[in-house]
């Protein structure tokens, strides 16, 4: 079963609304996760880094106001689209890095959210 | 459920080898394959793209190829650098859907 979720998988809205979308580990404790934007056809964008209680680091040419990020637990990270517009409609992914029962450290993907901005 | 497998947890292989990385999916109705790989305590980097309307793409020592009729994709390396050392991911879409990810596989090419 799924061990890194995402909610909502699906969100359309309204131009200037702000969208949270929550990425949480099932199983295991993240010391660290990772945000993306995925475009058509084309790879992930890594957007962020997030580690627990502390802020996240943002990669170049991403705005840390517009995309709040919230690492609060070890087990949930919070992506927040400020203001959202047009172009912000993508498909955002996260992942989750930590030790999961007593295995090697890994990285576990989440199944993405797809964010419509109308 | 698991949609897309990689069976390999682990994989060891001389330097200047081939490394062929494996992996197995169950929706025929996948039409978008990635591949990345990930060092440790960094993010995933996209490495190659195929889409289901090719058999194999290429980009410098990578190959992918795949086979729709057996679900099957799979990640050649050739030849392989101790640098390629890192834990490989495939991942599946339907396009405009969700990607579903395999677990990975760590590959170690022995100098």
């Amino acid at each position: 079963g799924a061990v890194v979720s995402q909610h909502p998988s699906w969100v359309i809205c309204k131009s200037g609304t702000s969208v949270k979308i929550e990425c949480r580990s099932l199983d295991f404790q993240a010391t660290t996760m990772f945000w993306y934007r995925q475009f058509p056809k084309q790879s992930l964008m890594l957007m962020a880094t997030s580690n627990e209680g502390s802020k996240a680091t943002y990669e170049q040419g991403v705005e840390k106001d517009k995309f709040l990020i919230n690492h609060a637990s070890l087990t949930l990270s919070t992506l927040t689209v400020t203001s959202a517009h047009p172009e912000d409609s993508s498909f955002y992914i996260c992942s989750a890095h930590g030790v999961r029962g007593g295995a090697q450290e890994t990285q576990y993907f989440g199944p993405g959210t797809r964010l419509l901005v109308l | 459920d698991q949609q897309v497998k990689q069976n390999s947890p682990s994989l060891s292989v001389q330097e200047g080898r081939i490394s062929i990385l494996n992996c197995d999916y169950t929706n025929s109705m996948f039409d978008y394959f990635l591949w990345y790989k990930k060092y440790p305590a960094e993010g995933p980097t996209f490495l190659i793209s195929i889409s289901s309307i090719k058999d194999k793409n290429e980009d410098g020592r990578f190959t992918v190829f795949l086979n729709k009729s057996a679900k099957h994709l799979s990640l050649h390396i050739v030849p392989s650098q101790p640098g390629d050392s890192a834990v490989y991911f495939c991942a599946a879409s339907v396009t405009g859907n969700q990607f579903y990810f395999g677990t990975g596989t760590s590959l170690t090419v022995i100098p």
